[in-house]
């Protein structure tokens, strides 16, 4: 499939502990795109990173990039219980195409 | 703020109604897109957009078309609504960058439709 594995489906964590993420693909990358999605709402940008990036930071956000084991991972630092949602790795490929995974549902529990 | 609009939270219709969903940015994006979501799917793109008057299909246009007469507002057209249409759909922009089409995307909240 084009829109690639997000793993783990769903994850339970307590509120202070780190969260992380993965995202696998199967076709080559222009860029990767974090998105977070609270209950029923539209989507936000997270972060991009690059084909040719390995690591970005955003504040508790960090995301890296492994285009040799086509995988990306967000790491969430010492989370918050607004941190609660769903989040999906989007693909640009060189198409210019942009594929959305199914997303992993995050529940940070206070 | 960067602001994408949509003309409803939810909606209700009844099969073979014809749909409007609304669309409005504020950012001046020349790109706009319309994607449906449903559980364990994620988001599939059904439209977009990348300047006024034009329009290419996504990945799952059937059942649907699209309309764009200004550059801040995008319209999605399901012409003769059926049950499997309910679902979720999200509009989003971006800015055209030195030939990419998608870069970061802001998306609207959200209209969620029920076809019954």
């Amino acid at each position: 499939s084009q829109q690639g594995e997000e793993d783990p489906q769903a994850l339970s964590i307590q509120e202070g502990e780190n969260a992380t993420m993965n995202c696998s693909y199967k076709t080559s990358i222009n860029n990767l795109q974090w998105y977070r999605q609270n209950s029923g709402r539209g989507l936000v940008h997270l972060i991009l990173i690059r084909s040719n990036e390995r690591e970005k930071h955003s504040g508790r956000l960090r995301v890296t990039l492994d285009t040799s084991k086509k995988s990306s991972s967000l790491l969430i630092t010492a989370s918050r219980a607004a941190d609660t949602a769903s989040y999906f790795c989007a693909r640009l490929t060189g198409a210019n195409n942009l594929f959305f995974g199914t997303g992993t549902r995050l529940t940070v529990i206070p | 703020d960067v602001k994408v609009t949509q003309s409803s939270r939810y909606l209700v219709k009844r099969t073979g109604e014809k749909v409007f969903l609304e669309c409005v940015q504020d950012m001046d994006h020349e790109n706009m897109f319309w994607y449906r979501q449903d559980p364990g799917l994620g988001l599939r793109l059904i439209y977009f957009s990348y300047d006024v008057k034009m329009k290419e299909k996504g990945d799952i246009p059937e059942g649907y078309s699209v309309s764009r007469e200004k550059k801040e507002r995008f319209s999605l057209i399901l012409e003769s609504a059926s049950t499997n249409q309910t679902s979720m759909y999200l509009c989003a922009s971006s800015l055209w960058t030195s030939g990419v089409r998608y870069n970061e995307q802001f998306f609207g909240p959200g209209t969620r439709l029920t076809v019954l």
